[in-house]
């Protein structure tokens, strides 16, 4: 049961493009909704979050829009560049007692192309 | 990696072999989470911990058993290791007063 569902698996973009990823949850419990960016070999890092009370946040290049009624969330990267090209996760998170549980999409590979 | 180490970084082992990989974090955070990662998957938890002597179990924790006998470290042992537990493991970290949970560098595995 995948209650993170993430799209496209893989993308190309040209160098001064717009990526875009979409994700969409089920679980209404969620209330904190990371992306991370991986290298080859890295762990993932913290791209850019968001709170389901706000519909949208902008940190530089990076946009995620949120729609909560629609239990969907995206990622858009604006001006991409080939430093870019990574594999980007969607994720959600929800209280667990007092830690906190994530749930990961599947993951978009991207690729942009100098 | 918000000064976590993972050790070994690369483990080769055997199918029915114990294996045990270790997660070293320095700052004492309180919250600690094992994820595995497979491809079309994403990452999926396995364990985590908040607090010493307190683990819980998460989405992926059949065949896993960890322990925390001190805050800086969390132990995901594998008691009999078998080929669908390949996999790169990743542990994790909340930092105090934050919903955002930080990775280590990854263990990748391999049971032949």
């Amino acid at each position: 049961q995948q209650q993170v569902k993430q799209s496209p698996q893989s993308l190309i973009v040209q160098k001064g493009g717009i990526s875009i990823i979409n994700c969409a949850y089920e679980n209404t419990a969620f209330d904190y909704f990371p992306w991370y960016q991986q290298f080859p070999g890295k762990g993932p890092a913290l791209l850019i979050a968001i709170r389901p009370d706000v519909s949208e946040k902008k940190e530089g290049r990076f946009t995620i829009s949120f729609n909560k009624s629609a239990k969907q969330f995206s990622l858009h990267i604006m001006d991409s560049q080939p430093g870019d090209s990574a594999t980007y996760f969607c994720a959600a998170s929800k209280s667990s007692g007092s830690a906190r549980q994530l749930t990961f999409g599947s993951g978009t590979q991207l690729t942009v192309l100098p | 990696d918000a000064g976590i180490t993972q050790s070994p970084r690369h483990k080769v082992t055997e199918t029915g072999t114990p294996v045990t990989l270790r997660c070293h974090q320095t700052e004492n955070h309180r919250y600690m989470y094992w994820y595995r990662q497979d491809p079309g998957h994403g990452l999926r938890l396995i364990h985590y911990s908040y607090g010493v002597k307190d683990t819980d179990k998460g989405e992926v924790s059949d065949g896993y058993s960890v322990s925390r006998s001190k805050t800086e470290d969390f132990l995901l042992t594998l008691e009999s290791a078998t080929s669908s537990q390949t996999s790169v493991y990743f542990c994790a970290i909340n930092l105090p007063g934050s919903d955002t949970q930080y990775f280590g560098p990854g263990t990748r595995l391999t049971v032949l």
